[in-house]
């Protein structure tokens, strides 16, 4: 089935130790996006790429930082992760300026 | 500014009881509007979508949901309610203007069931 993958499910980190979270995708679409969403509250959005074209939302932290090196990959890389930065990061997918956007499960990290 | 606004937070209803959750919207132009729904410690999965037409549409799950323009909301039902219903769940405008093309969520509904 065409999905879209993340890893890892969990992942712990350190006060300021650089972690990265992977999302893959099988849908051949064209943009994606990485959402946060921390305990009780909704998913917000960080950033997207179509194509190769990144979109960086206003409020987001230069701490969080992504790359797309093909189609089917994309990364988020926290330089510096605080314990604010504790949260559900979920990926999502669209075809084009479609509307439906098609989510991961999301990798859930943890800062210690 | 565009806004979505579920005004209840948590909601408990028993095993086979109907339901119906909560959305309005603040947005000057015709909306694009969704209900996801998200199981603990997972992702949001589409229950269902409208962008124009029949005002009432279906899901998946059993789930429907009315718009209604005259009221800015956008209801989510369900007849008869199953305890593997039991999740969170959002409703979410999307804003296609200016180049920003992405969803806002609204803070979302918990929904219990009792048996």
């Amino acid at each position: 089935d065409a999905m879209v993958i993340q890893n890892p499910r969990y992942q712990v980190t350190q006060f300021g130790k650089p972690v990265t979270l992977s999302c893959s995708q099988t849908l051949n679409h064209n943009v994606m996006y990485w959402y946060q969403q921390k305990s009780s509250q909704a998913p917000k959005l960080l950033f997207h790429y179509y194509d190769k074209d990144f979109n960086n939302e206003a409020d987001t932290p230069d701490n969080f930082q992504s790359r797309r090196p093909n189609t089917s990959f994309c990364f988020l890389d926290i330089r510096s992760p605080g314990l604010g930065d504790a949260a559900m990061y979920l990926c999502a997918t669209s075809r084009g300026r479609t509307l439906e956007q098609y989510f991961g499960p999301g990798t859930r990290l943890t800062v210690l | 500014a565009q806004s979505v606004t579920q005004p209840d937070i948590h909601i408990t209803v028993s095993e086979g009881a109907s339901l119906e959750l909560r959305c309005n919207y603040s947005y000057g132009a015709t909306p694009y509007l969704f209900w996801y729904v998200q199981s603990p410690g997972q992702g949001l999965q589409l229950l269902l979508k409208y962008f124009s037409g029949d005002t009432l549409v279906q899901g998946i799950k059993g789930f429907e949901a009315e718009f209604k323009r005259s009221q800015s909301s956008f209801n989510l039902r369900k007849p008869s309610v199953h305890w593997s219903d039991a999740a969170e769940y959002f409703c979410a405008v999307f804003l296609g203007i200016q180049g920003a093309q992405k969803l806002v969520f609204g803070q979302g509904t918990r929904l219990t069931i009792n048996p």
